[in-house]
């Protein structure tokens, strides 16, 4: 069962850049035909996805973030990370990395979210 | 690419079917077989229940089902359940690589 664990801090100040990993277990990230994926829920709000990367290296974002998103790999770790720069109080959410089987927006998998707030 | 509309709210009774409907354009719910929806109980992760417009994954009741209209996709819960009550969003994939989900719904169930 693949297993998926976010990490990184819960409190960025504004017009920094927030940080996460996911971390997989259970199942290679190199295993082709997947897609990792990070998505966002604003406090009482819905889900907003921000972005794929496959094991290769090729990444792609949600429009509306795409200036200020980086999703990038490490195979030897088994994680990928988001980085989305110049934040502020409306980048405050629970950030939930998961995996798509298969470019198909089917989540099967997913990391239990942390939130991460913008505040001085 | 805006969210897909789904309504705010829908409930019903136990022993009931409710249907949730998800209404996107032919950029996205439209023009691919690759509809997904979601359960989620509050401050846990969203749960896979639909992929594929109508499959179910291993372990997801019968009671969950799927389909697709032109540009809505509809999810039904039939035989309702107290354990039902959740929150349920929509997500289709939208070409270009990219994925967008609707605004979610509230289910009660009374």
């Amino acid at each position: 069962q693949v297993q998926l664990q976010e990490s990184g801090p819960g409190l960025v100040k504004p017009s920094q850049t927030l940080s996460l990993t996911c971390t997989v277990s259970g199942g290679s990230i190199s295993s082709g035909g997947y897609y990792w994926s990070w998505i966002r829920q604003h406090p009482g709000k819905g889900l907003e996805w921000i972005g794929y990367i496959y094991y290769s290296g090729g990444t792609y974002y949600n429009a509306s973030l795409k200036s200020r998103v980086t999703i990038s790999v490490d195979t030897s770790k088994n994680h990928f990370s988001l980085k989305l720069s110049s934040v502020t109080a409306a980048d405050t959410a629970v950030y939930y990395c998961a995996r798509d089987r298969g470019l198909r927006a089917a989540f099967e998998f997913w990391g239990q979210g942390t939130l991460v707030t913008v505040s001085s | 690419q805006s969210a897909l509309t789904q309504p705010r709210s829908v409930s019903g009774s136990p022993g009931q079917s409710v249907t949730i409907s998800c209404t996107g354009t032919s950029s996205d719910v439209g023009g691919y077989n690759f509809v997904s929806w979601y359960q989620q109980y509050p401050d846990k992760a969203p749960k896979l229940m639909i992929y594929d417009v109508t499959k179910r994954p291993s372990g997801v009741p019968d009671r969950f089902s799927g389909s697709k209209s032109g540009n809505t996709a509809s999810l039904t819960i039939s035989g309702l359940q107290a354990e039902d009550e959740a929150d349920y969003y929509c997500c289709s994939y939208a070409g270009s690589y990219t994925s967008v989900f609707g605004g979610g719904t509230k289910l009660t169930v009374l």
